[in-house]
């Protein structure tokens, strides 16, 4: 148990639909993080958001939509995804995730096995 | 980023002691070195993080010569729940906290 919970665990969905991962810490971090990680691939870092305001965006196709409502909850909404959006989905949260900050250590939650038929 | 190089995967028997080497010859003087281990269906998880030298915990030792370019990461002893996937990871951690995630080592514990 790493204090980040996310849900649901998992997640078959068609092409047309919407739908939302849901991520909260109970750790009193600051910065949260979506990772997207296919089979056979490293994690692919999706976005950050630090103090609920986003600092990264890596590119992500806009049928990802991030929200971070509060520092403790972040959402992730999907819609007309793609078979190749499979994966698990991982949430994390750290200390800090401003540039200014030392090494934090991330924690993981458990993430989200979604399929996409 | 430094870039990293690792063995894509290695075996072990239980009882033996694992080294895992990690390349990072373009290491930046203010880069740390940290793993992370994953077991499958799940999220990562900190093992150990270091600067230079020898750093020790409860879980593992990591041992970094002294011109930086590569670490190693060593597992005592090891059973079957240590059967999991290790990441090196190497930045200078005061930007936003991102970290890059290489291909990893897939460690194989056997009985």
């Amino acid at each position: 148990e790493t204090g980040v919970t996310q849900t649901p665990r998992h997640l078959v969905m068609g092409m047309t639909n919407k739908k939302s991962l849901k991520c909260e810490q109970h750790l009193g971090h600051n910065a949260m993080y979506w990772y997207k990680q296919s089979a056979k691939k490293p994690l692919e870092l999706m976005f950050v958001y630090s103090l609920e305001e986003r600092v990264e965006n890596n590119s992500v196709p806009s049928r990802f939509s991030p929200e971070c409502p509060n520092s403790s909850h972040l959402f992730l909404h999907l819609h007309t995804l793609q078979p190749e959006d499979s994966a698990l989905y991982l949430c994390a949260s750290s200390p800090s995730g401003t540039p200014s900050s030392s090494y934090n250590e991330q924690f993981f939650g458990p993430g989200t096995r979604l399929t996409v038929l | 980023l430094a870039k990293t190089t690792q063995p894509i995967s290695m075996d072990s028997y239980e009882g033996q002691e694992v080294n895992i080497t990690c390349s990072h010859n373009n290491i930046a003087t203010n880069d740390y070195i940290t793993w992370y281990q994953q077991f499958p269906s799940q999220g990562p998880r900190f093992i150990i993080q270091g600067y230079k030298t020898k750093v020790t915990n409860e879980v593992a030792s990591l041992f970094i010569p002294a011109d930086r370019k590569s670490s190693t990461l060593s597992l005592p002893r090891v059973s079957l729940s240590d059967t999991a996937v290790y990441y090196c990871l190497v930045g200078r951690y005061n930007q936003g906290g991102k970290l890059i995630f290489g291909q990893g080592t897939e460690l194989s514990v056997k009985p």
